[in-house]
């Protein structure tokens, strides 16, 4: 699994656009770009995944550079129960194990 | 919603005790994991499990152990707690499969060891 760097914490507002950044510059060609959050006191939950293309979901966008060493995840209007730790994984789909770094511990202010 | 449960939730506990944390999951997944968290800090995976009597070891040494008899259910067991093992166990399981699947985490057991 290729190594991530994501800064240690971010601030946002209430209602405004959060862009979390992820740098992956060892990926290999195979390896998938996850992103999982977790809420205080909680296990860990799925966000997004990609490869390529960017993708979109109910709960954020992802961007991924065209040379795939960089993503950013978007919360397009950030709410107060977004306020959590992301995680950002490079792994191939068919490996079995998430290698969870620290994260980005996202604050949102009302 | 993820059907995958834990229990205890909370638990404290005397040096020297056996504890066996419980982890249960409805959706027939092969996969599962235990994983060890301080607070504040980043997830280790301690033990996983490809299926029906298949446990490995993962990336964090742990004094505990695993076994996994039935699909649907993971255990984790210290034979003789210690105050170093207080930490939040989380569980998760996944689907097998070339095409992705997501993991899915338990609320998480969080251990203190007097």
């Amino acid at each position: 699994d290729a190594k991530t760097t994501q800064p240690n914490s971010m601030e946002s507002n209430e209602e405004e656009p959060v862009h979390l950044p992820c740098n992956h510059s060892t990926i290999s060609g195979t390896d998938y770009i996850h992103w999982y959050r977790q809420l205080p006191s909680q296990g860990p939950e799925y966000v997004i995944h990609g490869l390529t293309s960017n993708v979109n979901n109910r709960m954020a966008s992802l961007a991924i550079a065209e040379d795939r060493k960089s993503s950013t995840l978007i919360l397009h209007r950030a709410t107060l129960r977004d306020a959590a730790v992301y995680y950002c994984i490079t792994r191939e789909t068919s490996g079995s194990r998430l290698t969870f770094g620290e994260g980005t511990q996202l604050t949102v202010n009302p | 919603e993820a059907d995958i449960y834990q229990t205890p939730r909370y638990l404290v506990i005397g040096t020297g005790k056996k504890i066996t944390l419980e982890c249960s999951q409805t959706m027939g997944h092969d996969k599962m994991y235990w994983y060890q968290q301080d607070p504040g800090m980043e997830l280790h995976l301690i033990h996983y499990s490809y299926g029906v009597n298949s446990t490995e070891k993962g990336d964090l040494s742990s004094e505990s152990t695993v076994s996994r008899i039935r699909t649907e259910h993971f255990p984790l067991t210290l034979e003789s707690a210690r105050p170093s093992h207080t930490s939040q166990y989380l569980c998760a399981s996944r689907e097998t499969g070339i095409s992705y699947n997501e993991q899915f985490f338990g609320p998480g057991t969080r251990l203190t060891v007097l």
